[in-house]
Parts: C-alpha cells; structure tokens; sequence
C-alpha cells in the first residue's frame, strides 16, 4: 500500500462546477500535509498548506481528517485554469522527508 | 519564486555513460532535495542534504550519488546511466517557514 493515495482521476468538471479531492495517507506519526499543483511538464508549486483547523484561499478549501486519515481539497467556481495535476503531500515532523502521491488530474471543461 | 535553477533541463546519453545533474540555489537554504516522476510513481526521494557535506539516501538512491561541496549547489550523478533512469529530475529546497519545499524547473533525462 502506497504511504499517501490519490484518485488519478481525471476529474472533467464543467467551468462554474465544484469539485472535491481527497487523499488518504497511511503514517500516522505524519504531521504536515500540502497541496501542490503541478501543470502538464512544468514543476510542482505549492497550492496550499494544510492545518488541522482547515483553511481557505479564494475559492480553495483544505481539510485535514486526523481521525481518518485523509486531507481534501475542494475547489470552487472552476475555471479553466484550474486544469492540472494536483498533488497531495505529507511529512513526517523530524525525518525531513516529503511523501507525495501520484496525483490527481482536473481537467475543467468549457 | 525561490531563486532554484537546475542544469542541464534536457539531456540525451547513452547507457553506460556519466551523467551530472546541477541544482543551484541563490538564497542560502540549507535543505536540499532531489526527486525522480515517473508516470504512476509520483515524485520519489533519491536524495537528500541537510547541509554541506552533509547527505542522506531517499527511496531510490541506488545508481545515483550526490555531492554538495558549497551551500548553493547539489549535484545528481548517475554514475552509469541506463534506460531505467530515463526520468524527470527535479531539484527541491526546504523554504524558510521549515516546511514548505520549492520545486526547481526539472531536467528532462533520456537513457537510450
């Protein structure tokens, strides 16, 4: 079993539409938790950190589900932008070491 | 933007041969990483510095080696490159805030 899982998708939503991804990880000594996005052949950028009271920026929502395991990321009013790849991280408090998933594609459709 | 540049972004070579790749980074970070994406593997460890000289192995460390003889710089060998490495390379630093890590541009490797 993967440390951290994702759905690869792909998600195809319309634009204006709401959509939710969510990720499981498997280490519970995990501590921190991130959204990146990564667009098709360019770099992972940070999207977002995850904090256990959850948080929002603009039309981005994280959670984090200690209990269960998972973080989610729900997106509002897509645009077209939103299309990418999206990635779910975790990290382990004194190991220095991120573990990523494999991804979750958005294509956001006109 | 945290100032990463990684060199060479593509590169061709032949099985067997020695590849170097370059990370530099302008702002005096002290964790430095480098991963692998491979299509259904996500981005994997190979190795990792906590300071100059100071090195660890990720997940996929065998046939790479690192060195970091000054702060800005972390380089990839691939002693004897062969077609299993034909990967994405991407160069990583751990930001200030302690947690976040910024993404370097990727070198794109092709192992014929």
């Amino acid at each position: 079993r993967k440390e951290v899982e994702q759905d690869p998708g792909p998600f195809n939503v319309p634009e204006g539409a709401t959509v939710a991804f969510n990720c499981t990880y498997s280490n519970s000594a995990s501590q921190s938790f991130f959204w990146y996005r990564q667009d098709c052949r360019k770099e992972p950028k940070l999207l977002m950190s995850v904090y256990s009271s959850g948080n929002e920026d603009g039309r981005f929502t994280a959670q984090l589900n200690r209990a269960s395991q998972y973080i989610s990321l729900l997106i509002r009013d897509s645009k077209l932008s939103d299309s990418a790849t999206y990635l779910c991280v975790a990290s382990t408090s004194g190991t220095y070491k991120y573990i990523f998933g494999t991804g979750t594609r958005l294509k956001v459709l006109a | 933007d945290a100032g990463i540049t990684q060199s060479p972004r593509h590169k061709v070579t032949e099985t067997g041969t020695p590849v170097t790749l370059r990370c530099h980074q302008t702002e005096n970070h002290r964790y430095m990483y480098w991963y692998r994406q491979d299509p259904g593997h996500g981005l994997r460890l190979i190795h990792y510095s906590y300071g100059v000289k100071d090195t660890d192995k990720g997940e996929v460390s065998d046939g790479y080696s690192v060195s970091r003889s000054k702060t800005e710089d972390f380089l990839l060998t691939l002693e004897s490159a062969t077609s299993s490495q034909t990967s994405v390379y991407f160069c990583a630093i751990r930001g200030l805030d302690g947690e976040t890590q910024y993404f370097g541009p990727g070198t794109r490797l092709l192992v014929l």
